[in-house]
């Protein structure tokens, strides 16, 4: 069984940008979720979605947006740029709306604003 | 409210050694407990959980995790470490009916030769 693939694993973009990054989940998985990675703040949670819809958010400013499509498939986007946006991204799939905590995790994104 | 609280930001052991890592947390109900490693440059990946029952648990790559409900602590163990368990080690704990994750600091551990 393919594990979740994250796309794409490394970008550059400069402050002002907007970036897309995509997620695809373990075949079945319907739950998402999304976490920022940083050395400074660890592992911070950013939404999920399960069936389409945002079910959990975390404390981030609007500019961080995401959807799921109706294939589990999930992108999140993030809208001008900020230094303190460089960070791993990563995708966490799971069977259900959180599944108890048992996730499984994409490899990441790493995003460098510059 | 409920937190994770791993006071160890780095551990250093050497290959061979006995391994603990520590994990408290705060929480009114019996809580669901995980540990995650995430070797470098790669996602997390979970290696044990808690949910009830028998408070010793085992994972996988030969760690284990002892649940005490009086010290509120889900403590990793690993009799003897490899180079391989290099890594940053992430306890967890679920909360509330939405079952989202609260995530410790983690912990770095380095191995040496």
């Amino acid at each position: 069984k393919a594990g979740v693939t994250q796309t794409p694993r490394y970008l550059i973009k400069t402050r002002g940008q907007q970036v897309t990054l995509s997620c695809s989940p373990i075949s079945g998985h319907r739950s998402v979720s999304w976490y920022q990675q940083t050395p400074g703040q660890g592992l911070q949670f950013l939404f999920e979605y399960f069936s389409e819809t945002q079910r959990n958010k975390g404390n981030f400013p609007g500019r961080f947006s995401g959807r799921q499509f109706s294939n589990s498939r999930s992108e999140m986007n993030v809208s001008t740029l900020e230094l303190g946006d460089s960070a791993l991204y990563l995708c966490a799939s799971s069977l259900g709306q959180g599944s108890t905590g048992e996730l499984f995790f994409g490899e990441g994104s790493r995003l460098t604003v510059l | 409210a409920q937190s994770v609280t791993q006071p160890d930001i780095h551990i250093t052991v050497s290959e061979g050694a006995s391994l603990e890592l520590r994990c408290n947390y705060s929480y009114g109900a019996t809580p669901y407990l995980f540990w995650y490693v995430q070797s470098p440059g790669q996602g997390l990946q979970l290696l044990l959980k808690y949910f009830s029952g028998d408070t010793l648990v085992q994972g996988i790559k030969g760690f284990e995790a002892e649940f005490k409900r009086s010290q509120s602590s889900f403590n990793l163990r690993k009799p003897s470490v490899h180079w391989s368990d290099a890594a940053e080690y992430f306890c967890a704990v679920v909360r509330g009916s939405n079952y989202q994750l609260i995530w410790g600091a983690g912990t770095k551990l380095i191995i040496k030769p």
